[in-house]
């Protein structure tokens, strides 16, 4: 299995109030990525990151920011959480996807926020 | 823009029956196309890839799905079903800049003994 550890697994907030989640992964890829997961919708991509202090906006990136100061380290902030924003979210990494043979995504197991 | 589309969000089969997922796409390019199954509480995890060397993929646990250019799907079938195959599955496409992976909103497969 990829190394790749969500925190926290589960929290409870209320609207208003900042929340930071983190993803870690021992494994030294380049990419890493935050999904959130919501039903009738699949897996939609918040921001993704190519590189120490690189970054990127996927198509859901309201209300959310990211930074990446180590390779190691991913984090997902959400400066003023809403109810709209609870939802399980996954973290991925990925050693390259610009090649002629894409990578695959190995994903963590997932944390799910609650916003009340 | 690069997406994928799944038909049907529940699908239920009997044990040793056929499984048929389906998944149609859209793409202005040569596509990059991707199953993952997704088990409860767990994150996903790659079940095949199409990365155009061949149009019939085989993936892990006897699934395998078919690239049809002329009808754009890249169907996910099983000959027999097994209880432990009922999970979540997405279909995925590699994004428009090469940098993210589209899932489809996914079909869930449940197995009836």
């Amino acid at each position: 299995d990829a190394g790749i550890t969500q925190s926290p697994r589960h929290k409870v907030t209320e609207t208003g109030t900042p929340v930071t989640l983190r993803c870690h992964q021992t494994e030294n890829h380049r990419y890493m990525y935050w999904y959130r997961q919501d039903p009738g919708h699949g897996l939609r991509l918040i921001h993704y990151s190519y590189g120490v202090k690189d970054t990127d906006k996927g198509e859901v990136s309201d209300g959310y920011s990211v930074s990446r100061s180590k390779t190691e380290d991913f984090l997902l902030t959400l400066e003023s959480a809403t109810s709209s924003q609870t939802s399980v979210y996954f973290c991925a990494i990925s050693e390259s996807i610009r090649t002629a043979m894409p990578g695959e995504l190995f994903f963590g197991e997932g944390s799910r926020l609650t916003v009340l | 823009a690069q997406s994928v589309t799944q038909l049907g969000s529940h699908v239920s089969v009997s044990e040793g029956a056929l499984v048929l997922l389906r998944c149609n796409y859209s793409s202005s390019v040569p596509p990059y196309l991707f199953w993952y199954v997704q088990y409860p509480n767990q994150g996903l995890q790659l079940l095949l890839k199409y990365t155009s060397a061949a149009t019939l993929v085989k993936g892990i646990n006897g699934f395998e799905a078919e690239f049809k250019k002329s009808e754009t799907s890249f169907h996910l079938t099983k000959p027999s079903a097994h209880m432990s195959d009922a999970a979540e599955y997405f279909c995925a496409i590699r994004g428009d800049n090469n940098n993210d992976m589209r899932f489809g909103a996914g079909t869930r497969l449940t197995v009836k003994p």
